[in-house]
């Protein structure tokens, strides 16, 4: 089946820990997104990358940094310079016309 | 700026009891507004999109509907299967970022 995978479902980080969550996508897309879901708020989008090798900043790209070294694939990495990093985090890749999400992965700090 | 208002935050309905959802939007240059379905805990899943003020778009009791400054998501006859938060969001025309700007979503409650 064709679509975006997202793991893990779940994440536990420990403070001043580095994390990476993983987005691969079969469907041949070149653009891929990353948003973070927080209760009672809309999408918010992190990063994002229209091709392999080429990544732009969205609107709250403090703290995270992603890859794009392969067309399939967009990591996410959260910092320890991401104070507040409890949401849900979502992975997307673009056709014309509409936008394909994976399942997300909840990060949880503890 | 753009901007992304969707109306109410939450709608609680009986089953077979219809109504409709707003997304009011301000964007500078329009290329779509896209209508999303969420459950709790998945990503959203891709219900329509709509280019230009007039269309309309349908999908089993789902009817989307366009204007210059909002869009409509009419449910028919709702069954409890219905419930979900349903996202709204606008791509704009600026630069070739192609940013989604997404509203808070509604969340919606069909009870039987």
């Amino acid at each position: 089946d064709g679509g975006i995978t997202q793991s893990p479902k779940y994440l536990f980080r420990k403070e001043g820990q580095n994390v990476t969550l993983s987005c691969e996508q079969n469907l041949n897309h070149d653009a891929m997104y990353w948003y973070r879901q927080d209760p009672g708020q809309g999408l918010r989008l992190i990063y994002y990358s229209q091709i392999v090798n080429d990544f732009q900043k969205g609107d709250i790209a403090e703290g995270y940094s992603v890859s794009r070294e392969k067309k399939e694939s967009f990591p996410l990495t959260v910092t320890s310079a991401q104070k507040n990093p409890t949401a849900f985090y979502l992975c997307a890749s673009r056709e014309t016309g509409r936008d394909f999400f994976g399942q997300g992965t909840r990060l949880t700090v503890v | 700026e753009d901007q992304v208002t969707q109306s109410p935050e939450a709608l609680r309905l009986q089953e077979g009891e219809s109504s409709s959802l707003n997304c009011s939007y301000t964007v500078s240059g329009l290329r779509g507004l896209f209508w999303y379905r969420q459950d709790p805990g998945k990503g959203p899943e891709f219900l329509f999109t709509l280019y230009s003020a007039g269309e309309e778009k349908e999908k089993e009791r789902l009817k989307a509907t366009l204007t210059k400054k909002e869009s409509f998501l009419h449910i028919t006859a709702p069954k409890p299967e219905d419930s979900a938060t349903y996202l709204c969001a606008v791509l704009n025309t600026r630069g070739n970022t192609g940013k989604l700007i997404f509203g808070q979503g509604t969340t919606l409650q069909v009870k039987p």
